[in-house]
Order: structure tokens, then C-alpha cells, then sequence
């Protein structure tokens, strides 16, 4: 059974630009959800994804969005790129909504902004 | 709200050795608590899980966990360290299942040949 996939794994872009990020989930797994890893702040919730629909979201700018296709294949958008926004970006999926539910982690995207 | 804190952001062990990771929460209600190691350039790997029932949770690679209410406390235990074990480890915390999940920031694991 394939694991999480993420594309690309690496990333580079300048100040300014937009930046879209993929994630495949686990086939059956309805759920998806991203975080933003850095040195400095850790792991931070994003937004969660299930059956198309936003579930849950967590404290980021409106230049943070993200959406989920109805084959739960879900895609992340980050506007105006900042230098801050550098980070290890993972995607994990999960058979359903809830923490109760294992999440399987993919590999990650590194986006470098310079 | 609800937060997680790991005490030691660095923790060196010897090869055979006892490891302990320390964490702590705080949440109103009993949670949800959640184990993860990350080795470098992968995502993240869940160890164990804590959600209701048995107090003292067994989770892959021999890792277990204890989660004691009163201290407020889900500390993360191997009883022999093996090199493999060299990773980031991750406590997480969700008030319900509903919530989103917050993790901790991390304790890196060393171990000493």
C-alpha cells in the first residue's frame, strides 16, 4: 500500500511569489490534514481537509489556503511568499476526521524562500 | 487551552541504555496524547497512542508510555536504546477527538555507541 505523497520534495522561490503544494493521501483516507514544521516554532496545525470540506484550521494568515478534491488528493496555497514562511511543510492523512485517528505522515516539502 | 511541553530539547543516551523522554500537558478534560519520532528528511512516525482505557500504553520499536493523570504526564521509555533510535521525538496532545492536534517542540535523541 503506498504511503503519503508529497510534491515536490524541495522547492525554491523569491519574495513575493505564490507556491502550490500537493499531497496524495493514503488510498481510503478521507482525511487531510497540514502542518508547518521550522526550527524556531516547531510543528504547527494548519488546516484539516475531509470530504472537501475545512474541518478545523489553525492560526495562519488568509494567505494560507488550502483545498481537497473529491478523490481526497489535497493541494496547498501560500500567497506573497515571506522569508518566514521557509519551512518543512507535511501533509498526513488519515482514515477519517479525528484525532483518534492514526495520521500517516508524508515525507514532506522544503521550501526555501529567498 | 491545551499545551505540550518536552523537558530537554536534547537528550544523549549510551547504546543499551534506558531512554526517557519527558512530557507534559495541560488540557480541561483527560485527552488524547500521541507519541511521534521523526527521523531526519521523513515525516513524521506514530510510536503510541494514549486515548482511553489501560494507563500504560506499548507502542512499536519497544517504546512505551505511561500516561499518569495526577502528574499530568506521558513520558516516553525504551528500556535499551539501540543507534537507531538516534531521532526527534514529538508528544502531542488533542482535547477531543475533534480537536486539532498540538505537538510539542520536540526532544532530539542521541545514542552513544
Amino acid at each position: 500500500k503506498a504511503g503519503v505523497t508529497q510534491t515536490p520534495r524541495y522547492l525554491i522561490k523569491t519574495r513575493g511569489q505564490q507556491v502550490t503544494l500537493s499531497c496524495s493521501p493514503i488510498s481510503g483516507h478521507r482525511s487531510v490534514s497540514w502542518y508547518q514544521q521550522t526550527p524556531g516554532q516547531g510543528l504547527q496545525f494548519l488546516f484539516e481537509y475531509f470530504s472537501e470540506t475545512q474541518r478545523n484550521k489553525g492560526n495562519f494568515p488568509g494567505r494560507f489556503s488550502g483545498r481537497q478534491f473529491s478523490n481526497s488528493r489535497s493541494e496547498m496555497n501560500v500567497s506573497t511568499l515571506e522569508l518566514g514562511d521557509s519551512a518543512l511543510y507535511l501533509c498526513a492523512s488519515s482514515l477519517g476526521t479525528g484525532s483518534n485517528q492514526p495520521q500517516h505522515f508524508g515525507d514532506g516539502t522544503r521550501l526555501s524562500i529567498l | 487551552a491545551q499545551s505540550v511541553t518536552q523537558l530537554g530539547s536534547h537528550v544523549s543516551v549510551s547504546e543499551g541504555a534506558l531512554v526517557l523522554l519527558r512530557c507534559n500537558y495541560s488540557s480541561s478534560v483527560p485527552p488524547y496524547l500521541f507519541w511521534y519520532v521523526q527521523y531526519p528528511n521523513q515525516g513524521l512516525q506514530l510510536l503510541l497512542k494514549y486515548t482511553t482505557g489501560a494507563t500504560l500504553v506499548k507502542g512499536i520499536n519497544g517504546f512505551e508510555a505511561e500516561f499518569k493523570k495526577s502528574e499530568t504526564s506521558f513520558h516516553l521509555t525504551k528500556p535499551s536504546a539501540h543507534m537507531s533510535d538516534a531521532a526527534e521525538y514529538f508528544c502531542a496532545v488533542s482535547q477531543t477527538s475533534y480537536d486539532k492536534v498540538i505537538f510539542g517542540p520536540g526532544t532530539s535523541l542521541s545514542v552513544i555507541p
